[in-house]
């Protein structure tokens, strides 16, 4: 069964720095590109970022480019989201999801969220 | 980046109606159009994906149409389970942008 979990939220400071991680199973997590996905206090879904499977290529939206960083570590099945001068903008719960390995490219996974609190 | 509009915004109906949700996107996306469901503290669910392809599990009163800019996503009888907000996302480039959401309340 596929599983994704998310860990490393919680309270930081306005400016400060976190490190999510998002540990996968169920599946061969190094074939599939994996993605971030945020959602603020009652707000809706917000794109993040992406990385290919073997984490080769990046891509981040326009709110977060510059500050975050994702990454992967195949050999230990997880997948990371390094988000620095965090703003309060910010404070949301974070998604990992999985893209399907077709062309078609939708989310099919997702772990439960962590959530992020941004204190200024 | 690509923008994606839902309309509208929230709905009120009630179980047994039929419930159409539009999605349109600033350029054409072809079909890389997806729904998503999601209800209170929960994750995102995959209804749709490739516009129209019923996810896997996924009751068969769901179903989507659309290419181009101008897709739906329809329930044809509204059971109990379905009172949620309703995402579109586009999958035809990065970033992968969302709908605002479109919340189905129970009229």
């Amino acid at each position: 069964e596929v599983h994704l979990e998310e860990f490393g939220g919680g309270l930081v400071q306005a400016g400060g720095s976190l490190r999510l991680s998002c540990v996968a199973s169920g599946f061969i997590f190094s074939r599939y590109a994996m993605h971030w996905v945020r959602q603020a206090p009652g707000k809706g879904l917000e794109y993040v970022s992406a990385i290919n499977f073997n984490g080769g290529r990046t891509y981040y939206g326009n709110s977060v480019r510059g500050r975050f960083t994702i990454s992967r570590d195949n050999s230990k099945n997880t997948l990371y989201l390094q988000m620095g001068s965090l703003r309060a903008e910010d404070m949301a719960v974070y998604y990992c999801a999985r893209e399907v390995r077709t062309v078609s490219g939708e989310l099919d996974y997702w772990g439960q969220g962590t959530l992020v609190t941004v204190s200024s | 980046d690509i923008q994606m509009t839902q309309s509208p915004s929230s709905l009120s109906a009630s179980v047994g109606d039929r419930v159409t949700i539009t999605c349109r996107a600033s350029q054409s996306i072809d079909s890389y159009l997806n729904w998503y469901q999601q209800k209170p503290g929960k994750a995102p669910k995959l209804l749709i994906y490739a516009a129209s392809s019923l996810q896997s599990g996924v009751p068969s009163r769901f179903s989507g149409s659309g290419s181009g800019t101008a897709f739906t996503l329809t329930i044809s009888s509204l059971q109990p389970d379905d009172f949620a907000t309703y995402y579109c996302q586009q999958s035809y480039n990065v970033p992968r942008t969302f709908g605002q959401g479109t919340k189905l309340e129970i009229k």
